[in-house]
């Protein structure tokens, strides 16, 4: 079974560029989730899918953040205009369910970096 | 509200002893506990999760964690450390729903 895969594996862009980072889950996961991790702190909640629907935007940073998932499969996180807080890794995660005790699997992960 | 606190965030050990290590979370309601871990260029990876089973957990990698209500911890441990064990490790809480809280990550270096 193929995990989680997320790519590119690395971005660097200028500030003020745009960038487009691709999740794909593992197939039937309906659920999908971005998270992020700044440098020098803990991996932070973004957001969650369940299918095509945005179930949970709490942990978007501002509006320079789009997500989508399109059909209910792969995601995209677009930044537009990219700023320099902006670097970090990027996860992408996917789960059956959403109770507190179902697993969470984890793709690579996505390094940005922003000049 | 819920959070993650790794007591270390770097823990050298020698190849053949044991590794520990410690985590303290917080939680308004009974949580679920889970330890990852991420390899260089690799994704995290699930080592084990408690759910409010067994207090004593095992994983995969032989990792294994006690849960202990009393002193809200959820230590890692692993009786003999072996050169793949070098990453960096998550310990990570989630109270009531699908939002992960995770711990800032120890890194684990092996000498051999």
């Amino acid at each position: 079974e193929a995990g989680v895969t997320q790519f590119p594996s690395h971005s660097v862009i200028e500030k003020g560029q745009t960038v487009t980072l691709r999740c794909d889950p593992i197939s039937g996961h309906d659920n999908l989730y971005w998270y992020r991790r700044v440098m020098g702190k803990e991996i932070k909640f973004l957001l969650h899918f369940v299918k095509e629907s945005k179930q949970d935007e709490s942990g978007m940073p501002n509006n320079r953040f789009l997500a989508e998932r399109t059909g209910g499969t792969y995601s995209t996180l677009k930044v537009q205009p990219a700023e320099l807080e902006d670097s970090g890794v990027y996860f992408c995660a996917s789960s059956q369910g959403t109770t507190r005790t179902d697993t969470q699997y984890f793709g690579p992960g996505t390094r940005l970096t922003v000049l | 509200a819920q959070s993650v606190t790794q007591l270390d965030s770097h823990v050298s050990v020698s190849e053949g002893t044991p590794v520990l290590l410690r985590c303290n979370y917080s939680s308004s309601y009974s949580p679920s506990l889970f330890w990852y871990v991420q390899h260089p260029n690799k994704g995290l990876q699930l080592l084990l999760k408690y759910t409010s089973a067994a207090t004593l957990v095992k994983g995969i990698n032989g990792f294994e964690a006690e849960f202990k209500k009393s002193e809200t911890s959820f230590h890692l441990t692993k009786p003999s450390a072996h050169m793949s064990d070098a990453a960096e490790y998550f310990c990570v809480v989630s109270a009531t729903d699908y939002k992960l809280s995770f711990g800032a990550g120890t890194t684990v270096t092996v000498r051999a």
